[in-house]
C-alpha cells in the first residue's frame, strides 16, 4: 500500500532564504510523485511532478525536487523564499502511471517571514 | 481551455437540510473526483468516477453521502441530512486518463457550513 510522510507540519522561513519541505512515500510499485500548492481559500495547484524520467525535476515560481529512491524520498526545494510562497503543501503518490489512487501527504504550512 | 468549475463557493445550510455541490470537469478528462478538506486538515478521498466504470465509492464516510456524473461530464456530490461535522471544504479534480502525465487539476472548492 501507498503512504506519504511529510516531516514538517509547520516550516517558517526568512524571505530570501532556502526552503526545503520534505516528504518520504512507500510505494510497493514504481510511483508516480507530485507537489501541489494550495493558497488560502484556494484549490490544489501542481508545482511539478516526477514520472520516471529525469530524477530531478524542476517546477513553476523556481521549485524543484529530486526523486530519490534509495531513500524514498521526493523532497520540494527553492533556494530564495519569497512572500508569496506562504501556503500549504501537499506530496502526493500515484503507485503507478495506470493507477487511479492519489495518496496525499497529510500538507506542510509554509509561512516566509519579512 | 477553462479549469475545472464547482459551484456554490460557499453554502451555509442548517443541520438536518439537504445540500448538493456541483463539478464541472475539465473538457476530455475522463476520470473525476471528490474529496473533502476540513479545517487545517488534509485532503480525504471521497469517490472516484472513470468514464462509464461503476464509480469507487469506497471514501463516502456514510449513506448520508452520494454522487452521480451524469453523460461522463457534470458530477453532483449530494450530502443528505447534513450534519455539523460536514462542514468543510468540498474539492472535485479532474486528470486525462490517456496521453498527458495523468495528474490532478483542482477546482477552487465548495465551502459547506452547516449551522
Amino acid at each position: 500500500a501507498q503512504s506519504v510522510t511529510q516531516l514538517d507540519s509547520h516550516v517558517s522561513v526568512s524571505e530570501g532564504t532556502p526552503v526545503l519541505l520534505r516528504c518520504n512515500y512507500s510505494s510497493s510499485y514504481s510511483p508516480s510523485l507530485f507537489w501541489y500548492v494550495q493558497h488560502p481559500n484556494k484549490g490544489l495547484q501542481l508545482l511539478l511532478k516526477y514520472t520516471s524520467a529525469a530524477t530531478l525535476v524542476k517546477g513553476i515560481n523556481g521549485f524543484e525536487a529530486e526523486f530519490k529512491k534509495s531513500e524514498t524520498s521526493f523532497h520540494l526545494t527553492k533556494p530564495s523564499a519569497h512572500m508569496s510562497d506562504a501556503a500549504e503543501y501537499f506530496c502526493v503518490v500515484r503507485e503507478d502511471n495506470y493507477g487511479q489512487n492519489f495518496v496525499f501527504g497529510p500538507g506542510t504550512r509554509l509561512s516566509v517571514l519579512p | 481551455g477553462a479549469g475545472v468549475s464547482q459551484s456554490p463557493s460557499n453554502k451555509v445550510t442548517e443541520k438536518g437540510k439537504d445540500v448538493e455541490l456541483r463539478c464541472d470537469p475539465i473538457s476530455g478528462h475522463t476520470a473525476l473526483y471528490w474529496y473533502r478538506q476540513s479545517l487545517g486538515q488534509g485532503l480525504e478521498f471521497l469517490i472516484y468516477f472513470q468514464g462509464n466504470s461503476a464509480p469507487d465509492k469506497s471514501g463516502l464516510p456514510s449513506d448520508r453521502f452520494s454522487a452521480e456524473r451524469t453523460g461522463g461530464s457534470v458530477s453532483t456530490l449530494t450530502i443528505q441530512r447534513t450534519q455539523q461535522e460536514d462542514s468543510a471544504v468540498y474539492l472535485c479534480a479532474s486528470r486525462r486518463t490517456s496521453g498527458g502525465t495523468g495528474e490532478l487539476f483542482f477546482g477552487e472548492g465548495s465551502r459547506l457550513t452547516v449551522l
